[in-house]
């Protein structure tokens, strides 16, 4: 899997949007880019995919650039609750097990 | 559905000590995982199934056995338990519809195990 780095920690404040940013320049064709996130001491917990198109759901969006180099994931209205360790990881996906590798992370603190 | 099941919550061993960590999952998941997490780190592997009667090792196996007799079930196994082995253990499910990109783990609430 592609190695990604990600700020350490980040700040933001409540009702505004928080954007944060992955490197992934090695990444490869078949790579899917996965967000997840952990919330002080519970499981993570998967928020969004995608390969090379903007991806939006309930939770966040996904934006990937062009080269697939980088990419940010939009939370667009935090909230306290948004608080948590964020974790962008590449992986490919064949349809075998998905044996995702979890860095750091980014330390996101939203506040009032 | 109650997703990922996890027990024990929480575990103090003595060094050298055996246990067998549980992990059960109700939504009909093939691939099962378990990894461990360590004070300010991210997650790492230590052994994964595709089915029943199929595992296979990730990054950090050593110190751990693993069966899946069930597609249920995926107990974690340590052997002589040792200080390194001090950790948080989440045992994580996913269904992977090949070859379609929908990949996404669902993780337990974990399970901290100190050894002294």
């Amino acid at each position: 899997d592609a190695k990604t780095t990600q700020p350490t920690s980040m700040d933001c404040a409540e009702g505004r949007a928080a954007n944060l940013p992955c490197n992934h320049s090695t990444i490869s064709g078949n790579e899917y880019v996965y967000w997840y996130r952990q919330i002080h001491s519970q499981g993570p917990q998967y928020i969004i995919h995608g390969l090379k198109n903007n991806e939006t759901n309930e939770m966040a969006s996904l934006i990937i650039t062009e080269d697939r180099k980088s990419s940010t994931l939009i939370l667009p209205h935090a909230t306290l609750r948004d608080t948590a360790v964020y974790y962008c990881i590449a992986s490919i996906n064949t349809g075998t097990a998905s044996k995702l590798t979890f860095g750091t992370g980014t330390r996101l603190q939203v506040t009032l | 559905n109650a997703g990922v099941t996890q027990t024990p919550k929480f575990r103090i061993l003595k060094i050298g000590q055996s246990m067998t960590l549980q992990c059960t999952q109700d939504m009909n998941h093939n691939y099962m995982y378990w990894y461990r997490q360590d004070p300010g780190m991210g997650l790492k592997l230590i052994y994964y199934s595709v089915g029943a009667g199929i595992t296979d090792k990730g990054e950090v196996p050593n110190g751990y056995n693993v069966s899946r007799s069930t597609t249920e079930d995926f107990p974690l196994r340590l052997e002589l338990a040792a200080p390194s082995q001090t950790s948080v253990y989440f045992c994580a499910s996913s269904y992977s519809r090949p070859p379609g990109p929908y990949n996404e783990q669902f993780f337990g609430p974990g399970t901290r195990l100190t050894v002294l």
